[in-house]
């Protein structure tokens, strides 16, 4: 099966622009998720959708942060404006069964200057 | 809230060797999910190996295999005879079983594996 797609693979902007990320999940998968794993840390959880709804957006910065699912297939994540600190790498993952564990795309690697 | 911390921020292992890599948590809970993930310089997070609480036999795959202690919050990642491709970012993480099942990750350990 084909896994979890995303693009772009890098983008660099400069702080106060805008910049939007793309995830296709596995298909059939109803949960999406998006990380923000910053250089040296662990992934941390800013979204999670259960087809097009979400279940818990509680991490995310919701003053320049959002996400959508439309249709509950793919889903896009914006920064708006973005801050230095945004500098991190952003994962998508999707899960048909959460014992399963979860499926991860490479990432978008931000770096905002 | 549940907390994973991997106390070994780097290992090295020379090849064909074995290596374990730690992991503890914090929960109140008594059902969840543990998991490790592989993160090579590709980004991918790759599931190497999972273990449901309830559970007291510890999961294998392949070379991987786990040593859970449900009583003392343990985690630990066991690699039996090493290979250059498993030189890695290593993730432990945890599920709580909720309506969100949102899985909570560690900070990493870095393995390498020398030649």
């Amino acid at each position: 099966e084909a896994g979890v797609a995303q693009s772009p693979r890098y983008k660099i902007i400069e702080k106060r622009q805008s910049v939007a990320f793309w995830c296709n999940p596995i298909s059939g998968h109803a949960t999406l998720y998006w990380y923000q794993q910053i250089l040296g840390q662990g992934p941390k959880l800013l979204i999670q959708f259960q087809n097009n709804g979400v279940v818990d957006d509680s991490q995310l910065p919701k003053d320049r942060f959002s996400a959508e699912r439309l249709k509950g297939v793919d889903s896009t994540l914006k920064i708006q404006p973005a801050k230095l600190e945004d500098s991190a790498v952003y994962l998508c993952a999707s899960s048909l069964e959460y014992a399963l564990g979860y499926t991860f795309g490479s990432g978008t690697r931000l770096t905002v200057v | 809230a549940q907390t994973v911390t991997q106390s070994q921020p780097e290992m090295s292992v020379q090849e064909a060797e074995t290596v374990t890599l730690s992991c503890t948590y914090d929960t109140s809970e008594n059902n969840y999910y543990l998991f490790w993930y592989k993160q090579p310089p590709s980004r991918q997070m790759i599931l190497v190996i999972r273990q449901e609480a309830y559970k007291q036999q510890n999961a294998t795959e392949n070379r991987f295999s786990v040593n859970f202690q449900k009583a003392a919050k343990s985690f630990s990642l066991k690699i039996s005879d090493s290979q250059l491709g498993d030189t890695a970012m290593y993730f432990c993480a945890f599920m709580k079983l909720n309506n969100n099942n949102d899985m909570r990750f560690g900070a990493g350990t870095r393995l390498t594996v020398k030649p």
